[in-house]
């Protein structure tokens, strides 16, 4: 019951170089949010869009940013990977009628 | 600001035991509740929600009450399996606030046959 799918699932990159991720949804919601899963932090909200090409911050969005030129596709960017970014990164998607979140399996990144 | 303050874990019990995961929130408006379970090694599952005041969620055994008087919504499940070990998150919503969810920190879960 995929309906949304991030890739890839594992990345290990060099410190300074540029990462993209991507998330792939089917169900044609709105709304789409990039999280960052870190032991002892929970879940942090990076960046969210409410539609295309709107997007907007969340509450660690320092050194990441994001396009959503389709409904369908909402890209990460680390512009320059540091060991700090080393996490689980979660996209998730939500119905303009339903407050519940659907989310991907996760990409584990990892910068050395 | 809005919060959300779960119980800290890991909680640890017997197959069979009766289960409680405190839930407690501030708020300045009136949000839908949510559990969300994390099974080891995948994404987050809306496990499930209570969108008003008394409205209860319930979901594979999993119940939970929104109670505005005491701010809470805790987590209960009679009988636990050795398959519900998991972290829980609890978390609330508003309509108008871009549907941004707001997390507890999330409570692991172990469940020892």
């Amino acid at each position: 019951d995929a309906g949304i799918t991030q890739s890839p699932r594992h990345k290990v990159t060099e410190t300074g170089t540029p990462v993209t991720l991507r998330c792939h949804q089917t169900e044609n919601h709105r709304y789409m949010y990039w999280y960052r899963q870190d032991p002892g932090h929970g879940l942090r909200l990076i960046h969210y869009s409410y539609g295309v090409k709107d997007t907007d911050k969340g509450e660690v969005s320092d050194g990441y940013s994001v396009s959503r030129s389709k409904t369908e596709d909402f890209l990460l960017t680390l512009e320059s990977a540091t060991s700090s970014q080393t996490s689980v990164y979660f996209c998730a998607i939500s119905a303009l009628t339903d407050y519940g979140y659907t989310f991907g399996s996760g990409t584990r990144l990892t910068v050395v | 600001g809005d919060s959300v303050t779960q119980m800290e874990g890991p909680v640890t019990l017997s197959e069979e035991a009766f289960l409680t995961i405190n839930c407690t929130y501030t708020a300045t408006g009136y949000p839908s509740l949510f559990w969300y379970v994390q099974y080891p090694g995948e994404g987050l599952q809306l496990l499930l929600k209570a969108t008003k005041a008394d409205d209860k969620g319930s979901n594979k055994g999993f119940e939970a009450t929104y109670r505005k008087e005491t701010t809470s919504f805790h987590l209960e499940k009679g009988s636990v399996q050795v398959s519900d070990s998991a972290v829980y998150f609890c978390a609330l919503s508003y309509a108008g606030n871009n549907r941004k969810l707001i997390w507890g920190l999330g409570t692991s879960l172990a469940v020892n046959p």
